[in-house]
C-alpha cells in the first residue's frame, strides 16, 4: 500500500538551529515522486519540491535540502539556520498513480515546526 | 503572477444552507483538485477535474459537488453543509499527468467555511 509517514509531530528549535523533518515512504510503483509542502499559518500550501524515484542525488536550494535515499525509503528535509519564517507545517507526500485519472498524492500527517526567536 | 484564487477567504454558511466557494486560476492547468483540510490533518481529496472530465474519490459524500465551466475556474457546491463540514477548502492545479511525469500541484489560499 502507498504511505508516508512523518513520526515528527512538532518540532520546536531556537532561530539558527539546524533542523530535519523525516519521511518515509512506503510504495509498490517503481516510478514515483515525491513533494514537499509548506503551510504556514496564512494556510496556502506551498510547493517546496518534487523528486522522481530515478534522482537520487542530493538537492540544495539556499537554507533548504532534501536527502532522497532508496535504500531506505526516506526523503529527508533539512533546514539550515532556520528562521522565524521557517515555522509552519510542512507536509511529504507521494504520487499515487492509481487514484483517478490524474492520480492523487498521498499526504503524510506534516510536522508541525515552531522556530522561536 | 500566475496563480491560483479563491472566493471568499472566510465563509460561514448556516446548517442546511446551500454554499458555493470558487476558484479560479491563470496557470493554464489542464486539472483542478478540491480538497478537504480539518484542523491539525492533512489535506483530503475530494475530487479533481481533468479538462471537462470530473473523478470523484470514492468516499467524498454526495453533499459535496462540483463544477467547472472552462478551464479557469472550479466551483465546490455544499449542498446541505452539516457542522462536521466546517474546515479548510483548499483549490489546487497541476499539468496533467504524462507516461514520464507526475507534476507538482500549486495550491490556492483556502477558503475557511464555518457552519453554525
Amino acid at each position: 500500500a502507498q504511505k508516508v509517514t512523518q513520526a515528527q509531530t512538532e518540532i520546536s528549535v531556537v532561530e539558527k538551529e539546524d533542523v530535519t523533518l523525516d519521511c518515509v515512504y512506503e510504495t509498490r510503483d517503481t516510478t514515483y515522486y515525491l513533494f514537499w509542502y509548506k503551510q504556514p499559518p496564512s494556510g496556502e500550501l506551498v510547493f517546496l519540491i518534487r523528486r522522481n524515484s530515478f534522482d537520487e542525488q542530493n538537492e540544495i536550494s539556499g537554507r533548504y535540502s532534501w536527502n532522497f535515499q532508496k535504500s531506505t525509503s526516506s526523503f529527508n528535509f533539512t533546514i539550515t539556520a532556520s528562521q522565524v519564517v521557517d515555522s509552519a507545517v510542512y507536509f511529504c507526500a507521494l504520487s499515487d498513480p492509481g487514484g483517478g485519472s490524474q492520480g492523487n498524492l498521498i499526504f503524510g500527517k506534516g510536522t508541525k515546526l515552531s522556530v522561536k526567536p | 503572477d500566475a496563480m491560483v484564487i479563491q472566493n471568499p477567504r472566510y465563509q460561514v454558511t448556516q446548517f442546511g444552507k446551500p454554499v458555493t466557494l470558487s476558484c479560479s486560476q491563470t496557470l493554464n492547468h489542464n486539472v483542478m483538485y478540491w480538497y478537504q483540510q480539518k484542523s491539525s490533518q492533512a489535506p483530503k481529496l475530494l475530487f479533481h477535474y481533468y479538462d471537462k472530465d470530473f473523478n470523484n474519490e470514492a468516499d467524498t459524500p454526495d453533499n459535496f459537488q462540483s463544477r467547472r465551466p472552462n478551464t479557469s475556474f472550479c466551483f465546490l457546491d455544499i449542498r446541505s453543509p452539516g457542522l462536521g463540514d466546517a474546515a479548510m477548502y483548499l483549490c489546487a492545479t497541476s499539468r496533467e499527468k504524462t507516461v514520464i511525469g507526475f507534476y507538482e500541484q500549486y495550491f490556492g489560499p483556502g477558503t475557511r467555511l464555518t457552519v453554525t
